[in-house]
């Protein structure tokens, strides 16, 4: 079976850009959660989506934006960059039913703001 | 809020020796605590958890980890350490005060194996 799959692999951005980052899912999960990998720190949670609807968010601002599909596939958006949003965006998938729900992570997308 | 120390920034094992590697939360009640390893240019991929019972959790691999309440603690441990274990360890507590799955993670402790 599939793991969790992110696209693209790698993604260069200059200040201000906008960009938009993609995970689908393990088959049969219902939620995708993404998380922000900074160099040398653990990952941050920014939101967690279940259903199609956003069910939390970190504290991040508001150009961080996300949505789930009805194929439960999502993507996340990022406007007017900076040059600190340059990490690794994790994506997560979970049956999301409960807390203790293993979440598997996709390999990631290397963002880098120029 | 919930948070996660990992003490340890990087630590060298020789392979065949063992390995602890240590982390500390901080939350009110009985946590969920997870223990993930991330290689170079992969995701994270879960060694073990605790959410209750026996405070010893056995994990893949061969890691395995205690949680012992008195000290805030849930340290990974390996009896041998392969060259194959070198990666970056991470610890998080799932933040169970939100109605939503929320990782809080340490910043990782990255293991290095000599030969």
């Amino acid at each position: 079976d599939a793991g969790v799959t992110q696209s693209p692999t790698h993604l260069i951005k200059t200040r201000g850009q906008h960009v938009t980052l993609r995970c689908s899912p393990i088959s049969g999960h219902k939620s995708v959660s993404w998380y922000q990998q900074v160099l040398g720190q653990g990952p941050q949670f920014i939101f967690q989506y279940y259903e199609k609807e956003e069910r939390g968010r970190g504290n991040f601002p508001d150009r961080f934006s996300a949505r789930q599909f009805p194929n439960y596939s999502s993507e996340l958006n990022v406007n007017a960059l900076l040059l600190g949003d340059s990490a690794l965006y994790l994506c997560a998938s979970s049956f999301g039913r409960d807390h203790g729900d293993e979440q598997f992570f996709g390999p990631g997308t290397r963002l880098t703001v120029l | 809020a919930q948070s996660v120390t990992q003490p340890d920034i990087h630590i060298t094992v020789s392979e065949g020796a063992s390995l602890e590697l240590r982390c500390n939360y901080s939350y009110g009640a009985t946590p969920y605590l997870f223990w993930y390893v991330q290689s170079p240019g992969q995701g994270l991929q879960l060694l073990l958890k605790y959410f209750s019972g026996d405070t010893l959790v056995q994990g893949i691999k061969g890691f395995e980890a205690e949680f012992k309440r008195s000290q805030s603690s849930f340290n990974l441990r390996k009896p041998s350490v392969h060259w194959s274990d070198a990666a970056e360890y991470f610890c998080a507590v799932g933040d169970m005060n939100t109605g939503f799955q929320k990782l809080v993670f340490g910043t990782g402790t990255r293991l290095l194996v000599s030969p």
